[in-house]
């Protein structure tokens, strides 16, 4: 069955440095991954998409990886601020069947230290 | 300004009501989705609904029914059937030229 895998345990970073998350996925074979940002008690915010033909996309201090071969998405970000500090969603969509088959990630909360 | 809201932010149910969870957009939105998020679990599907009048059922429908007689409003009903209700439910929507959705801020059932 299609599973995904983000670190389950938190992430402590200290200010100034790059946090790195990683998704791991198996049994998929996904068009396009999205990165989202989940605030406590709030709805997960949406801030990068990659398409499986992609290796690479950048937006600001964010930065997003994907490798098809290892099956495994990384994000950046880079000096971090303790306002990056959240759970961060991953996203895997396929190739057909609509948005309704998009799976989600369990999410890894990362904690930036000032 | 444009989105998607949710109401109530915290609701409580005592066991054998249903109770009606509301999501609301103005994006123009026609596809619009309800997910449930439990901690240690990815949001799950409950239902979707792509246009007026239509829904499907998404990965875990049971306990729970929809409504979409409006392109702005989607509903989400969990009756008395549903066993486990205690979580925190999401209301998103998408344009058709979106490939990611926006999220509603969410609302936190408790049965008591």
């Amino acid at each position: 069955s299609q599973k995904i895998e983000q670190n389950s345990e938190a992430l402590n970073i200290q200010e100034g440095k790059t946090a790195t998350l990683t998704c791991n996925y198996t049994n998929y074979s996904p068009a396009y991954l999205q990165w989202y940002r989940q605030d406590p008690g709030r709805g997960p915010v949406f801030l990068l998409l990659i398409r499986e033909n992609e290796k690479e996309k950048r937006k600001e201090r964010l930065k997003v990886t994907f490798d098809t071969t290892l099956k495994q998405s990384l994000f950046h970000i880079t000096a971090s601020q303790p306002a990056d500090s959240a759970t961060y969603l991953c996203a895997l969509a396929p190739n057909s069947g609509g948005y309704q088959k998009v799976t989600f990630g369990t999410g890894t909360k990362l904690q930036v230290i000032p | 300004d444009g989105g998607i809201t949710q109401s109530p932010k915290y609701l409580f149910r005592k066991e054998g009501q249903n109770v009606t969870l509301s999501c609301e957009q103005n994006l123009n939105h026609d596809a619009m989705y309800w997910y449930r998020q439990d901690p240690g679990q990815g949001l799950r599907l409950i239902y979707y609904s792509q246009i007026v009048n239509d829904f499907q059922k998404g990965d875990i429908a049971e306990g729970y029914s929809v409504s979409r007689e409006k392109k702005e409003s989607f509903p989400l009903t969990v009756t008395s059937a549903q066993k486990n209700p205690t979580a925190f439910y999401l209301c998103a929507s998408r344009g058709s030229m979106n490939t990611e959705a926006f999220f509603g801020q969410g609302t936190r059932l408790t049965v008591v």
